[in-house]
């Protein structure tokens, strides 16, 4: 079954470049029927997504963080990153990714419709911001 | 962005109790919702999707419903293993949100 597991520095000082890497494997990455998605978790905010990547590269994120963000993709190692720039102790959150399925669904009334849900997760890294 | 909130916030119950979780949505999100169970140290593991399908795998104790702006999250009897933390999250407009979570506890 597909496993996504988290990698990158537990610890990143301030103004400077948190990067995670999700590596995927039992599945591609390749594959058109899933986004590949980052989320952070704190106490004060509970769960919020970051953003999202698609097999082609395109890419969806948050707008309170899109300025900072960027996740990216490498084929080749099937694993796909995050980027979150100038950081501060409001970033520290444990970061999970997970694979967001987009399950095709038909009918007489609607036609096409989707189904999005994320049914496969990281076990989560956590990443603190400090000098 | 849609802002969804969860009630109670917290909830204690005994084994065997019937358990009703509410989230709603700021605006209609038809039936894009899904549920989530996080146990403390674990990330979040899908149970219902689509406000009403349950995911492979998961007890049918487990089951939601709603559309519009008003959803139900239900555990039929509870079980000591359900001790955890619940989740809704819409997927109707990005950004996706979710709500802020319902702790359940045993009483």
């Amino acid at each position: 079954q597909v496993q996504l597991q988290e990698s990158g520095p537990g610890l990143v000082k301030p103004s400077q470049t948190l990067s995670l890497t999700c590596t995927v494997s039992g599945g591609s990455i390749r594959s058109g029927s899933y986004y590949w998605s980052w989320i952070r978790q704190t106490a004060g905010k509970g769960l919020e997504w970051i953003g999202r990547l698609y097999a082609s590269g395109s890419t969806n994120y948050t707008p309170s963080l899109k300025s900072r963000v960027t996740i990216s993709v490498d084929t080749s190692k099937n694993q796909f990153s995050l980027r979150l720039r100038s950081v501060s102790a409001a970033d520290t959150a444990v970061y999970y990714c997970a694979r967001e399925a987009r399950q095709y669904n038909w009918n007489d009334v609607n036609g096409a419709y989707y189904y999005y849900y994320m049914d496969v997760w990281g076990k989560g890294t956590t990443v603190t911001v400090s000098s | 962005d849609i802002q969804m909130t969860q009630s109670p916030s917290s909830l204690s119950a005994s084994v065997g109790d019937r358990i009703t979780i509410t989230c709603q949505a700021s605006q209609d999100i038809s039936n894009s919702l899904n549920w989530y169970q996080q146990k403390p140290g674990n990330a979040p593991k899908l149970l219902i999707y689509a406000a009403s399908n349950l995911e492979t795998g998961v007890p049918s104790r487990f089951s939601g419903s709603g559309s519009g702006t008003d959803f139900t999250f239900t555990i039929s009897s509870l079980q000591p293993e359900d001790i955890a933390t619940y989740y809704c999250q819409q997927y109707d407009n990005l950004p996706i949100t979710f709500g802020q979570g319902t702790r359940l506890e045993i009483k």
